[in-house]
């Protein structure tokens, strides 16, 4: 069985600050983790993704993200924030690439 | 790079009659495809995984009788909400896992509004 958590339903950063958001996973077999963008009414996009090897995934827009097992984590960062980041954000887990369990999602806000 | 598109982007229909909501894998085949559905501001919840040529598996508590699902190509799922009613007015976002030399990952389409009135 998997699960998703992430910590903070709404983060809220400055024009320019560090973005940081809080996935932790649970997983009884080795992991794939995503971390996916919604803006309003829109579909979702991917920003990166961990399968295998180097635990620390860079994604586009200035997105990464480090998969750390030993804490069953998996954050996303981005050094300097923009106000087009703004959006929903969801880190999901799946056993391979299959069904995705979401988390309940991240709303960032970024203010001038 | 890969796309799935969902059709219609947003539909509304009178409660009791079915809709229908296509999804498309692009540029690549798709084996296997996912239907989920989000509430607004709520988290994405799996329905059912959608295979090529065979029955869909429905996840737990989702009706497969009212919400029907058919694979019939590589490239085209279909979801019918059959006899619909106002609590299945939901985004309905449908994605497909690319194979390796396609980007191996899974895409999600520009989901699809569902209203029912």
């Amino acid at each position: 069985a998997q699960s998703v958590t992430q910590l903070g339903s709404h983060v809220s950063v400055s024009e320019g600050a560090l973005v940081l958001l809080r996935c932790n996973y649970s997983s009884s077999v080795p992991p794939y983790l995503f971390w996916y963008v919604q803006y309003p009414n829109q579909g979702l996009q991917l920003l990166l993704k961990y399968t295998t090897g180097a635990t620390l995934v860079k994604g586009i827009n200035g997105f990464e993200a480090e998969f750390k097992k030993s804490e069953t984590s998996f954050h996303l960062t981005k050094p300097s924030a923009h106000m087009s980041d703004a959006a929903e954000y969801f880190c999901a887990v799946s056993g391979g690439y299959n069904k995705l369990i979401f988390g309940a999602g991240t709303r960032l806000a970024v203010h001038p | 790079g890969a796309v799935v598109s969902q059709h219609p982007s947003r539909v509304i229909c009178k409660s009791g009659t079915s809709v229908k909501i296509e999804c498309r894998s692009l540029d690549f085949q798709a084996t296997t495809m996912f239907w989920y559905r989000q509430f607004p501001k709520q988290s994405l919840m799996l329905m059912a995984t959608s295979n090529e040529g065979s029955k869909a598996t429905y996840e737990q508590g989702v009706e497969k009788d009212k919400f029907l699902i058919n694979h019939a190509s590589l490239t085209l799922s279909t979801l019918t909400v059959t006899s619909a009613h106002p609590e299945d007015s939901s985004f309905y976002i449908c994605s497909a896992r690319a194979p390796t030399g396609s980007g191996n990952t899974i895409y999600f389409g520009e989901g699809s509004w569902l209203t029912v009135v």
